[in-house]
């Protein structure tokens, strides 16, 4: 089974700020089969990113991701006030497995 | 507009037997993996297996297998999460989510509480 590594565990910010979160895999695999989630308290998941930097339907540009192989980032341009929330990526070529989780607070 | 709903808050106690249900609505339900999603308090995110209700094939993550049991009734569009003999350990959100084929969940239902306790 793949094992995602997100870090940091917790990113404390401002709004305005830019935001970058890391998902490392214990193994390589192809970008096209990496996601980020993005939860909310009290909500289910909401895909953000497919293929490591493709922006779901809806997504505001601010969301970015990218990276191949083993590292993975996920980039928030300037941080809103309702982007606190906690992000998981997740692998999806190999199985399905997610990441522990990065929340973003301020 | 597609939805999922799912079956509401369940108080069970160890030992018990549950089913919960996921139903699915505004798209074609047997063209889409369900996949159902544990999130214990105050944790992660954890895969415990995927149905394609065209046909039945049902895979479970390795950890999950013989102690849950994913089903689907196509004709009435809903998955099914089940377990025999409930522990607290199973407390907990239980989410299902539609899978496009070989893409991530796109789709999320709002979540089952299940709270084990004696």
């Amino acid at each position: 089974e793949i094992v995602l590594t997100q870090s940091p565990g917790t990113l404390s910010l401002s709004p305005g700020e830019r935001a970058t979160l890391s998902c490392r895999a214990s193994q390589s695999f192809s970008s096209t089969y990496l996601a980020w989630y993005q939860q909310k308290r009290g909500q289910p998941p909401r895909l953000l990113i497919s293929g490591a930097s493709s922006r779901a339907t809806g997504i505001p540009d601010r969301f970015s991701g990218s990276g191949s192989g083993t590292d993975f980032t996920l980039t928030i341009s300037r941080l809103e006030p309702e982007d606190f929330a906690v992000y998981y990526c997740q692998q999806y070529g190999s199985s399905l497995t997610f990441g522990g989780g990065t929340k973003v607070e301020i | 507009e597609v939805q999922l709903v799912q079956s509401g808050a369940e108080v069970k106690k160890p030992g018990e037997s549950l089913k919960i249900s996921c139903k699915g609505s505004g798209y074609t339900f047997t063209n889409y993996w369900i996949g159902w999603v544990r999130q214990m308090p105050g944790k992660g995110l954890e895969w415990m297996g995927i149905i394609y209700p065209g046909d039945s094939d049902t895979r479970y993550r390795p950890s999950f297998q013989g102690q849950v049991t994913i089903s689907a009734d196509k004709s009435i569009s809903t998955a099914y999460l089940q377990w025999s003999s409930l522990k607290a350990s199973d407390t907990g959100m239980y989410y299902c989510a539609r899978r496009p084929g070989n893409q991530p969940f796109d789709y999320w239902g709002q979540g089952t509480l299940v709270t084990v306790s004696s």
